[in-house]
Formats: C-alpha cells, sequence, structure tokens
C-alpha cells in the first residue's frame, strides 16, 4: 500500500548545523507530499508542501524538494535553532480529496 | 480566529467508564480528523468526515470506540468501555476544501488506569 518512511530519531544537532531529515515514499499514483511539525504538547501544523515532481516547498528557512526519480521528499535546513526542537512528520496523499498518510515521526534536538 | 478546540485536554479514568471526547472545528472548515498517538504507534488516522458524514472509518479500533458530528462545528469520539490500553493523546484536526492542509487542535490526553 501507499506508505511514507523517514529517518528514526532522535536526531540531535547544535545550534547552527545544517539539518537533512530523509523520506521516502512509495504511491501507486502521483501523491502530493508534505511535512508537518509538531512542537511539544502541541497538534501538528503544516511546515510545507510539494505537489509535483520538482516541486520545491519551503517555510520558515526548511526546504524540500520532491523527487520522483528517487522517490523522496528530504526535508533540510541550512542552520538550524533551539526552537526547531520538535517532532518532523513525512506525509503524503494520493488526491485532493483523500485522507493524509503520515510517516512515524523523526524527532529532533537542537543543542545551544 | 479560535483555532480547532478540544476538551478536555486532560482527562483520567477508570478501567471501563465511559469517556467522552469533544472537538469544535475551526469555523467554514468540511472536513474534520479525529487522530491517536502513541509512543508505540505513532499516529493514527481513527476517522474522518466530510460535511458531517463518515468518510472512513477504517482506522477506529472496535466497536467500543464511536464518532459523531451532528452538525458543523461538534464532533464527538466515544470510548465505551474504556480499557488502559486507550492511553494516548487524541488529536482532533480539521480543513476546508481537502484534507490538504489539517489544523490541529492541542490535544486530549486520556489516562485509562
Amino acid at each position: 500500500g501507499d506508505s511514507v518512511t523517514q529517518m528514526e530519531g532522535p536526531v540531535t544537532l547544535s545550534e547552527e548545523a545544517f539539518l537533512t531529515i530523509n523520506c521516502t515514499y512509495t504511491a501507486t499514483g502521483y501523491p502530493s507530499l508534505f511535512w508537518y511539525v509538531q512542537y511539544p504538547g502541541e497538534g501538528l501544523q503544516l511546515l510545507l508542501k510539494a505537489t509535483k515532481a520538482d516541486d520545491k516547498g519551503s517555510n520558515k528557512g526548511f526546504e524540500a524538494t520532491y523527487r520522483k526519480e528517487t522517490t523522496s521528499f528530504h526535508l533540510e535546513k541550512g542552520s538550524v535553532q533551539v526552537s526547531d526542537s520538535a517532532v518532523y512528520f513525512c506525509a503524503l496523499t494520493l488526491n485532493r480529496d483523500d485522507k493524509i498518510i503520515f510517516g512515524k515521526g523523526t524527532r529532533l534536538h537542537i543543542l545551544p | 480566529d479560535a483555532g480547532v478546540i478540544q476538551s478536555p485536554r486532560h482527562e483520567v479514568t477508570e478501567m471501563g467508564q465511559e469517556v467522552t471526547l469533544r472537538c469544535k472545528p475551526i469555523s467554514g472548515h468540511d472536513y474534520l480528523f479525529w487522530y491517536r498517538q502513541t509512543m508505540m504507534r505513532g499516529l493514527e488516522l481513527l476517522i474522518y468526515f466530510n460535511n458531517n458524514v463518515p468518510i472512513d472509518d477504517s482506522g477506529m479500533p472496535e466497536d467500543r470506540f464511536s464518532a459523531k458530528m451532528p452538525n458543523a462545528s461538534f464532533s464527538t469520539l466515544k470510548i465505551q468501555p474504556s480499557e488502559p490500553r486507550d492511553s494516548a493523546v487524541y488529536f482532533c484536526a480539521s480543513s476546508f476544501d481537502s484534507p490538504y492542509e489539517q489544523y490541529f487542535g492541542p490535544g486530549t490526553r486520556l489516562t485509562v488506569t
């Protein structure tokens, strides 16, 4: 079935380090891809999205590019801050009216 | 604007008791989702509604769980009888026009002893 696989956490980095969280997907069609973020004690919120191949989603300094050839949507940020500490979820949906399928989440700790 | 509102924020109950979780979606949103989050199983979609109609309840664990959406501004998730394995954080989320951009509530932390 359709699914998302993301790197296991936790990921621990120092402030100002470069971040990459890997995400790959399996889908029967051409999905839309998302990154959601969950800050401590809160619900999830949409961070960025891409709806077709080669699209780049970006928000708050985070970026991810939809790579159809490698079925990937890796999340990157050039210089992380302590406030980026959270759990990050990669997700997909097959069509506009269908439910979102979430990955298991990757916990990120940023040390000052 | 107010976000998604859930109540209660915390619930502690004894095994066998009925539990009702409540959700008020963002005004104007036509999709509503119930999720459960645990360390072991991660985030699970239980059920979702579109225009108050249940679309997919395949994630509801068993007959002890039921969800209703009597109108566009209110939904409930009921567990009867509750069991310790139901302990989790339950999130309600809503979205407009498609499930793409879901707005999550703060969650209800349920502990069943």
